[in-house]
C-alpha cells in the first residue's frame, strides 16, 4: 500500500462543466475525509465518510457537490456546474477511527481545480 | 465558529537559522493538536500529534510544545536547512473527528 491516491492531479474545466475526483485511502483505513484549500486558506473540512456512510457534510458543500465511497472503499467527489469560486486544492486523508488521537490521518497530494 | 490562527504568515531564514512558529487553537472542548509539514507538490506530512498539556515532542532537529489551558502550541526548528523549506500548518481536533486548520506558516530557508 503505497499511502493515499488522488486521481487526477490537475483539472481545468470550463464553468458550468462536471467535474470528478477520486481518492483511493490506505486499505484498511475506515475513514475517509475530503477538505479544500483555497490560497492563502488552511484546508478546510468538507465531508467524511465511516466505511461507506457519510457522518457529516459540512455547510461549505453546497447542493452542486456530492460525495461517495461505495463499498467503503474509494472515494468520489462530483462538483456539478462548476464556478469559478470552485478552484482550489481538493485533498482527502484516511484513518483508522480508532488510531486519529494518536495522529493517523494520512493525506494524498491533492487534486488541483482550475475552473476558467 | 472554531477559529486557528497560525503567526507568521511567512518566514524567510538563512540556513543554520532556528526559527519557531506559533499556533493559537481553541482552549476549551480540546481533544489534539496536529503539525503538518507541506512541500509543494507532495501530500501533508504529519510531524506531531500532541494531547496533553505541556506535552513537548521531537523529531530530529524540530520540537513542538503545546499548552492547551491558553490555547497555544510552538513549533520550532534547529538549525535550518533548505530542505525544512514548505508550510507548516497546525490543526486542532476537538473530538468531533475533523481536523481544523490553520492558514498555515510557509518558510523559506536561504542557503
Amino acid at each position: 500500500d503505497t499511502g493515499v491516491s488522488q486521481n487526477p492531479r490537475h483539472k481545468i474545466t470550463k464553468r458550468g462543466q462536471n467535474v470528478t475526483f477520486r481518492c483511493d485511502p490506505i486499505s484498511e483505513h475506515n475513514r475517509l475525509y475530503w477538505y479544500r484549500q483555497t490560497l492563502g486558506q488552511g484546508p478546510e473540512f468538507l465531508t467524511y465518510f465511516q466505511n461507506e456512510a457519510q457522518l457529516e457534510k459540512s455547510r461549505l458543500l453546497s447542493d452542486r457537490f456530492s460525495a461517495e465511497r461505495p463499498k467503503g472503499s474509494f472515494s468520489t467527489l462530483e462538483i456539478q456546474r462548476t464556478e469559478q469560486g470552485d478552484s482550489a486544492m481538493y485533498l482527502c486523508a484516511s484513518s483508522l477511527a480508532r488510531s486519529e488521537g494518536a495522529g493517523g490521518y494520512t493525506f494524498g497530494s491533492g487534486t488541483r481545480l482550475t475552473v476558467v | 465558529i472554531l477559529n486557528v490562527e497560525q503567526s507568521p504568515q511567512s518566514l524567510h531564514v538563512q540556513e543554520g537559522d532556528s526559527t519557531n512558529f506559533t499556533c493559537s487553537f481553541p482552549s476549551s472542548n480540546f481533544y489534539a493538536l496536529h503539525w503538518y509539514r507541506w512541500e509543494t507538490a507532495k501530500s501533508p506530512e504529519a510531524l506531531f500529534v500532541m494531547t496533553l498539556n505541556g506535552d513537548e515532542k521531537k523529531k530530529g532537529r524540530i520540537s513542538a510544545t503545546l499548552n492547551t489551558k491558553e490555547g497555544y502550541s510552538y513549533l520550532y526548528i534547529k538549525g535550518s536547512q533548505p530542505e525544512d523549506s514548505a508550510t507548516y500548518l497546525c490543526a486542532f481536533s476537538g473530538g468531533y473527528n475533523k481536523l481544523i486548520f490553520g492558514a498555515g506558516t510557509r518558510l523559506a530557508v536561504h542557503p
